[in-house]
């Protein structure tokens, strides 16, 4: 039973927009949120967090949104550049669970921005 | 952010062999984690590598399979033992320390170890 969902396996945007990649979880314990990204051949890449206690966060071009009551997260990345397409992983963590460190996964999302 | 190695970045070896995977990091770390990406599924943690300890492993994960080491703060080994073709992943390393910029509860991976068994 997959706890991190992310649904769409791709994704494909034009270089200048924005970027909506989703995610959707169903364990309520999961307090705390990333997003990575993953470049072929290549170990994922952290970009941003958000805390449960929190519905948005911002870092440059990225932000991350939460909405816990229907448990779904999403990362916008405006503008979205050539250099951004990769595949997008969003993790979840239970810091209060028993397994404290393990996050939780989805299958990610490939993102690919064209000129 | 730990600037993460691991050795070696591929490799492809035959069924029933064992195969040890290197994580080493330039700086002192809490905590080593192992993970598994099996073709076309999500990552998968594997275990947490404890400094000077037995490595905690998860549900689906035993140390016969999966011995772990950890002499010190900055490196850690995994062995793949008496591979099939099912272990056929890529094996990844992460770190977490409060040290770093993510502070605790953020992992940082290392590229992967791509294993293919035949």
């Amino acid at each position: 039973d997959q706890q991190v969902k992310q649904n769409s396996p791709s994704l494909s945007v034009q270089e200048g927009r924005i970027s909506i990649l989703n995610c959707d979880y169903t364990n309520s314990m999961f307090d705390y949120f990333l997003w990575y990204k993953k470049y072929p051949a290549e170990g994922p890449t952290f970009l941003i967090s958000i805390s449960s206690i929190k519905d948005k966060n911002e870092d440059g071009r990225f932000t991350v949104f939460l909405n816990k009551s229907a448990k779904h997260l999403s990362l916008h990345i405006v503008p979205s550049q050539p250099g951004d397409s990769a595949v997008y992983f969003c993790a979840a963590l239970a810091r209060g669970g028993g397994s404290n460190y393990k996050l939780t996964f989805g299958k990610g999302t490939l993102l690919t921005v064209n000129p | 952010s730990a600037v993460i190695s691991q050795k070696p970045s591929r490799d492809i070896c035959q069924r029933g062999t064992s195969l040890t995977i290197q994580c080493q990091v330039d700086s002192q770390v809490t905590m080593m984690f192992w993970y598994r990406q099996q073709p076309g599924q999500s990552l998968t943690l594997i275990a947490t590598a404890n400094q000077g300890s037995e490595a905690t492993y998860e549900s689906g994960f035993v140390i016969d399979k999966f011995p772990i080491s950890r002499p010190n703060l900055t490196f850690s080994t995994l062995t793949v033992s008496n591979m099939s073709p099912e272990d056929s992943s890529i094996y990844l390393c992460s770190v977490e320390d409060p040290g770093l910029a993510g502070g605790t509860d953020t992992q940082y991976f290392g590229p992967g170890t791509r294993l293919t068994v035949l």
